[in-house]
């Protein structure tokens, strides 16, 4: 059974500070990592994709993996409150297609 | 730049009805998956269609099926609906299969009273 895990949250931040969101996948096959935003009510937002070890950067966002840890994470650096939302991060092995975890509700606050 | 196109946004039925929801997926994107998403869950995903064959399948109901058409939109049919088919219907595309990024749609908001 492929599981990602995230904590459930919520993670309540003071805007401007760095959010820090964290995953661990139990499939040593995955390959493809991702983080999705989504708001109450509304569709996924692609953010991120990450393939290799290391830390992967996009504005404020950053991604890191650890395969040997099985362990992904998303740092959001100057947190606004537009940033509160559900992340859901996603993984996936080869042709399979993407396991959610349940998502870590993040909130900040002004 | 283009997104996928879910068609319809809501939709109500009552229970035993049939519904058909509709994905357009982004130009040139020839993979697409549906997830459904109940209140407070993560999207569960329920099948995808890669260059118009059944790819993968989750946990779609025996109630239900779907294709992907040559102008590689798909259609997800539900019949006998029940009360806990209410939920969001996400369709979300890709330019192929193996571990690429998934678009997803707006959703179908569908309610079964």
């Amino acid at each position: 059974q492929k599981e990602v895990e995230q904590n459930s949250g919520p993670l309540s931040v003071p805007e401007g500070a760095i959010a820090s969101l964290n995953c661990t996948y139990s499939d040593r096959g995955s390959q493809s990592f991702f983080w999705y935003r989504q708001y109450s009510g509304k569709s996924p937002e692609l953010i991120m994709s990450i393939y290799s070890n290391g830390d992967k950067e996009d504005g404020r966002f950053t991604a890191q993996l650890n395969k040997a840890s099985q362990y992904v994470s998303l740092l959001i650096r100057d947190s606004q409150p537009s940033d509160s939302a559900t992340y859901l991060c996603a993984a996936s092995s080869g042709y399979s297609t993407l396991t959610f975890g349940k998502g870590t509700m993040l909130l900040v606050s002004p | 730049a283009a997104g996928v196109i879910q068609s319809p946004r809501h939709l109500i039925k009552e229970k035993r009805e049939t519904a058909t929801l509709k994905c357009y997926p982004i130009p040139r994107h020839d993979t697409v998956y549906w997830y459904q998403q109940g209140p407070g869950q993560d999207p569960q995903f329920l099948i995808s269609f890669y260059e118009k064959m059944q790819s993968d399948k989750g946990s779609i109901p025996d109630r239900f099926s779907a294709q992907q058409f040559s102008d590689y939109h798909s259609e997800l049919n539900m019949s006998s609906l029940e009360l806990g088919d209410s939920a969001l219907y996400f369709c979300a595309s890709s330019p192929g299969l193996a571990g690429y990024e998934q678009y997803f749609g707006p959703g179908t908001r569908l309610t079964v009273t």
